[in-house]
């Protein structure tokens, strides 16, 4: 079946512009993660969502992040004002519920802030 | 807070090698472990995990033990394969958190020369 999709696959976009980053999890995967990959800091877990309950934001770097989930399937993930050290790679991973441990994850959109 | 070390790269080795990627874990719960491998140009992929001590998770030839006593979870592959190439991530589940998002360690690139 279908996997995760993010799109779109590569953005480039200016300082200070807003950019949203949208992800697409496997059909009745009710738990969503988002994850940025950066070289100066790994892999870091940024927000999850989990049913229609209330978003975990706890790895949200700053206030001009913010995600939203619609209908317990798509997310988006917006930044606003955006800085050049957001540069990198936002992954989504969904999962089939909280107590199955394996998250899949999509291909990830690459971030240029420039 | 939760943490994870691994070895840092690159690794290099030649086909037919035996393999070893060392992770060690911090964690204040009684973790899930895993090994996720990210191949060039595509997204993350689980590879092996293990939910509690003593339990060793497999595939594709490797090999992880869940050694809580040494808070370890080394990657092992007796014969490597060119197309094992890839970007190896250990990671970890804390699942006596409030949700189950993975914490990763910085990533090991292993390239295996023919």
């Amino acid at each position: 079946g279908a996997g995760v999709s993010q799109s779109p696959s590569n953005k480039v976009t200016e300082k200070g512009k807003d950019v949203e980053l949208r992800c697409d999890p496997i059909s009745g995967h009710t738990a969503l993660y988002w994850y940025r990959q950066s070289l100066g800091q790994g892999l870091e877990f940024l927000i999850y969502f989990q049913g229609n309950s209330a978003p975990d934001k706890s790895g949200l770097p700053s206030d001009r992040f913010s995600a939203e989930r619609t209908g317990g399937s798509v997310s988006t993930l917006t930044i606003q004002r955006t800085q050049q050290e957001d540069s990198a790679v936002y992954l989504c991973a969904s999962s089939l519920a909280t107590t199955t441990y394996e998250q899949y994850f999509g291909p990830g959109t690459r971030l240029t802030v420039t | 807070g939760d943490s994870v070390t691994q070895m840092e790269g690159p690794v290099t080795l030649s086909e037919e090698a035996f393999l070893t990627i060392n992770c060690t874990y911090t964690a204040t719960g009684y973790p899930s472990l895993f090994w996720y491998v990210q191949y060039p140009g595509e997204g993350l992929q689980l590879l092996l995990k293990a939910t509690k001590a003593d339990d060793k998770g497999s595939n594709k030839g490797f090999e992880a033990t869940y050694r809580k006593e040494t808070t370890s979870f080394h990657l092992e592959k007796g014969s490597v394969q060119v197309s094992d190439s890839a970007v190896y991530f250990c990671a970890l589940s804390d699942i006596g958190g409030s949700n189950y998002k993975l914490t990763f360690g910085k990533g090991t690139l292993l390239t295996v020369n023919p």
